[in-house]
């Protein structure tokens, strides 16, 4: 059984530029939370998606930021206009499906690194 | 919202010795309460997690306690290795299986051998 898989591992963007994120769960699970974690520091929530709903975005900024899990393919976070500010490692993480159990675990892929130029 | 303190924000032990990092939390109705370990560079890697229910849970040299009158909860390591060395994360969920895990500041364990 895979682990949650995210690409591309190291991303360098330009100011101003746009950085996509993505992130397949583990093989069973549905629901997927995405996290940023700043040099040195420890990880912040920023949104909880399941399958083409997004159920809890109160830890994503405003403004340039954006989410999305379709019916079909990986969940993707969106990062328009990036600045400096947005360096950082952007982790993924994926749960089980309702009803296989009940353990409540979320599982970390191994993260993507945006650096911002 | 909720709120998780860590302390210490490191820690320095010799091989052998036992290392203890404690967290406490706000929200009272938070009942999960998981810890990662992540080395450098590397991925949080889910080490024991204890629910609201219990009060203690152990496997082999990692245990956590949870006190839910205090609103804390705690992770002890014995007999400590070199390879224990990362850095700790303890969060907490409120509500179901499911939600926002929040963290706290983290913890740097270093093992001397």
């Amino acid at each position: 059984n895979a682990g949650v898989m995210q690409n591309p591992r190291h991303l360098v963007r330009r100011r101003g530029q746009e950085a996509r994120l993505r992130c397949s769960p583990m093989k069973g699970h549905s629901h997927v939370y995405w996290y940023r974690q700043l040099p040195e520091e420890g990880l912040k929530f920023m949104v909880y998606l399941q399958k083409e709903n997004i159920i809890d975005e109160s830890g994503m900024p405003k403004e340039r930021f954006s989410a999305e899990f379709p019916k079909e393919g990986p969940s993707i976070l969106r990062i328009q206009q990036v600045v400096r500010g947005d360096s950082a490692a952007y982790f993924c993480a994926s749960s089980p499906t309702s009803g296989t159990g009940g353990y409540d675990g979320q599982f970390f892929g191994p993260g993507t690194r945006l650096t911002v130029l | 919202g909720e709120n998780v303190e860590q302390h210490p924000s490191t820690l320095s032990v010799q091989e052998g010795d036992s290392a203890v990092i404690k967290c406490t939390y706000s929200d009272s109705a938070s009942n999960y309460f998981p810890w990662y370990k992540q080395e450098l560079g590397k991925r949080p890697q889910l080490i024991i997690d204890i629910r609201s229910n219990v009060g203690e849970k152990k496997d082999q040299r990692i245990a956590v306690t949870l006190n839910k009158t205090a609103k804390h909860f705690s992770l002890h390591i014995t007999e400590t290795q070199p390879e224990d060395s990362a850095v700790y994360f303890c969060a907490a969920r409120r509500g179901t299986s499911y939600g926002k895990l929040t963290f706290g500041q983290g913890t740097i364990l270093t093992v001397h051998p």
